[in-house]
Order: structure tokens, then C-alpha cells, then sequence
């Protein structure tokens, strides 16, 4: 079984301030886990992906994550907020490849204040 | 631009009525996929197809029913729905299916 938690419903940061947005998971196989940004209306866009390489990852729009086994974390983060990237952002966890099953989580609504 | 177009955008439709949602990928991929967003839900995945053969199909009530015509097509036909099922449709596709998705920019449906 896998799942995956996303700590905050709500974020709020100022402009130019970095961000952080938290998420645990767990999964009984070495997952690909994934953000995903919805803006208001809009679809979800990829922002990145984890899938056992560099644990570290780099995304668009200036985000980054960092895969912590350790910890069974993926945090995601920006140094820097921009106006542009309040929306609402999902972490997902899935299983290796060959089998099917995407885990969502219940999402963390990011608000930049001017 | 994601390569996953949805039509319509937006749909009204009375519990009666008979209606149809189109998602239309041009990535090449070989999967797609239907998802319901409700409003403080996780996103919910409905049906997966791999080579136009449904390979998935998570308990959606019968109301609900997919088609796959060919491995860019896909639709959603919805009949007799209840107000509960108004939500956001999204589609999406992916190479194969342990790949990862790209998703549309969704349907929004409304039952009255």
C-alpha cells in the first residue's frame, strides 16, 4: 500500500520569500513521486519528477525537491515567491514501473502576498 | 499547452440528459486516463486504457461510461447523472502506464 501526505492545506508567504511546502509518504515499494501545480481553472502541470536518480530535483518555474528516504519526504521549495505561483500544488506517489496506481494527495493551496 | 485538449470546457446538463466529454492527446502516448476532481477530495481516477483496452475501472457507478476509440481519443458519455457528479473531468495521457502523465485542462460539469 502506498499514500501520501501533504502537511498544510494552506500556505501563505510574501512575495520574494521562499517557499516550502511540505509532503511524507509511504509506499512498500522504492517510488516516483511527483508536485504538480493546478492553477485557478486550469489542469494539473508536471513540475517535476523523482525517479530514483539524483535526489534532488530541479523543476520548472524555479522549484526544487529533495527526496529524503530517511525521512520519507519530499519537500518542495523556491527561494524565492513569485505572484505567479500561488495555486493550489499536489504531491503523488507511484508505484514503480510496470504497475499502475497514482496516489494524490489532498493538495496545499499556496497564497503570495504582494 | 500540454498536448491534452478537452471539450467542452464547461457543461450544464438537467439528470435526464445524454452528453459526451472529448479528450483529444497529441503526444503519441499510448494511455489515457479519466479523472474526477470534487471540490476537498483527493482527485479520484475513474478508467485507465492502454492500447484503446480498458485496463482499469475503480467501481465508477454505470452512468459513467468510457470509449476508446483509438489511442488518441477518448471519451466520457454521461447519462441520467445526479447532482453529486457535478465536479472537474480531467483526462490525461501517458506513454505507457508507468509512465508519467500530462494532464488536460479539464471539463467542468454541472448537474442540475
Amino acid at each position: 500500500a502506498q499514500s501520501v501526505t501533504q502537511l498544510d492545506s494552506h500556505v501563505s508567504v510574501s512575495e520574494g520569500t521562499p517557499v516550502l511546502l511540505r509532503c511524507n509518504y509511504s509506499s512498500s515499494y522504492s517510488p516516483s513521486l511527483f508536485w504538480y501545480v493546478q492553477h485557478p481553472n486550469k489542469g494539473l502541470q508536471l513540475l517535476l519528477k523523482y525517479t530514483s536518480a539524483a535526489t534532488l530535483v530541479k523543476g520548472i518555474n524555479g522549484f526544487e525537491a529533495e527526496f529524503k528516504k530517511s525521512e520519507t519526504s519530499f519537500h518542495l521549495t523556491k527561494p524565492s515567491a513569485h505572484m505567479s505561483d500561488a495555486a493550489e500544488y499536489f504531491c503523488v506517489v507511484s508505484k514503480p514501473a510496470g504497475r499502475r496506481a497514482l496516489t494524490f494527495g489532498s493538495g496545499t493551496r499556496l497564497q503570495v502576498q504582494p | 499547452e500540454t498536448g491534452v485538449t478537452q471539450t467542452p470546457r464547461h457543461l450544464v446538463m438537467g439528470m435526464t440528459n445524454k452528453k459526451s466529454l472529448k479528450c483529444e492527446q497529441h503526444l503519441g502516448h499510448n494511455a489515457m486516463y479519466w479523472y474526477k476532481q470534487s471540490a476537498k477530495k483527493p482527485l479520484e481516477l475513474m478508467f485507465v486504457y492502454s492500447l484503446e483496452e480498458r485496463v482499469e475501472n475503480n467501481s465508477v457507478p454505470s452512468r459513467f461510461s468510457p470509449e476508446c476509440p483509438n489511442s488518441s481519443h477518448l471519451f466520457l458519455h454521461l447519462h441520467t447523472l445526479q447532482p453529486e457528479d457535478s465536479a472537474l473531468y480531467l483526462c490525461a495521457s501517458s506513454q505507457d502506464v508507468s509512465d508519467t502523465i500530462y494532464f488536460g485542462e479539464g471539463s467542468w460539469l454541472t448537474v442540475v
